[in-house]
């Protein structure tokens, strides 16, 4: 079967640094999105790997290695904002997207 | 600049009771998808259309049925509710189902069924 795995939830302090990790096994990979959610609100996208490496957006970074099966998401010089739950997202052969249960992180003053 | 919009927010709804989710997009976007999202769970696929008047199974299509009529709508029916529909269903839409096109969500419909 195909199984996403995140942390179900993270707690850090505002202006730290916070790494959400993600494992997959699907069939076929396609590439690997984040996106963010707040409570009550609609996903919005934050990044999309396709290739091993880290990819740089702001204060977002999203890493891939896709011989572990391995993403993770770091969070730099956390704002309140930022506390919603994060989800992994893995698109298979088909090119369905297979979704985590999401991570939520709370962040504390 | 609307995106992605459902309409009702919110609807309770009787055992056996049928129902209609309408989605729109204005982003001229071939790619449409209906979701549910539960608590613990990761989003679950429904259906999908990836253009005008064509509409395929996802994960979990039973006691649902969708229709595509318009390239820009989407629409979910429930034929007979079950408390077991009791979730937040979130429409999506993207440019294509390949590459890095992100799918683009609306602010969900909230449904509890009785």
């Amino acid at each position: 079967g195909q199984n996403i795995d995140q942390p179900t939830e993270m707690t850090a302090t505002e202006g730290a640094i916070v790494q959400i990790n993600c494992t997959y096994q699907t069939s076929g990979f396609n590439g690997l999105f984040w996106y963010q959610q707040h409570a009550g609100e609609a996903p919005t996208f934050l990044s999309y790997n396709v290739l091993d490496g880290l990819e740089e957006k702001g204060r977002f970074s999203s890493f891939l290695s896709r011989s572990k099966g391995y993403s993770y998401l770091l969070l730099k010089e956390l704002q309140m904002k930022d506390s919603a739950s994060y989800l992994c997202a893995v698109l298979d052969s088909n090119y369905q997207l297979i979704w985590g249960a999401g991570t939520k992180l709370i962040i504390k003053p | 600049n609307a995106g992605v919009t459902q309409t009702p927010k919110f609807r309770v709804l009787k055992t056996g009771q049928s129902m209609t989710l309408l989605c729109a997009q204005d982003m001229n976007h071939e790619y449409m998808y209906w979701y549910r999202q539960d608590p613990g769970m990761g989003l679950r696929l429904i259906h999908y259309s990836v253009g005008e008047g064509t509409t395929a199974k996802g994960e979990v299509p039973d006691g649902y049925n969708v229709s595509r009529l318009k390239k820009q709508n989407f629409l979910l029916g429930l034929e007979s509710a079950a408390p077991s529909q009791t979730s937040v269903y979130f429409c999506a839409s993207s440019y294509s189902g390949s590459g890095g096109q992100p799918q683009h969500f609306g602010d969900g419909t909230r449904l509890s069924i009785l």
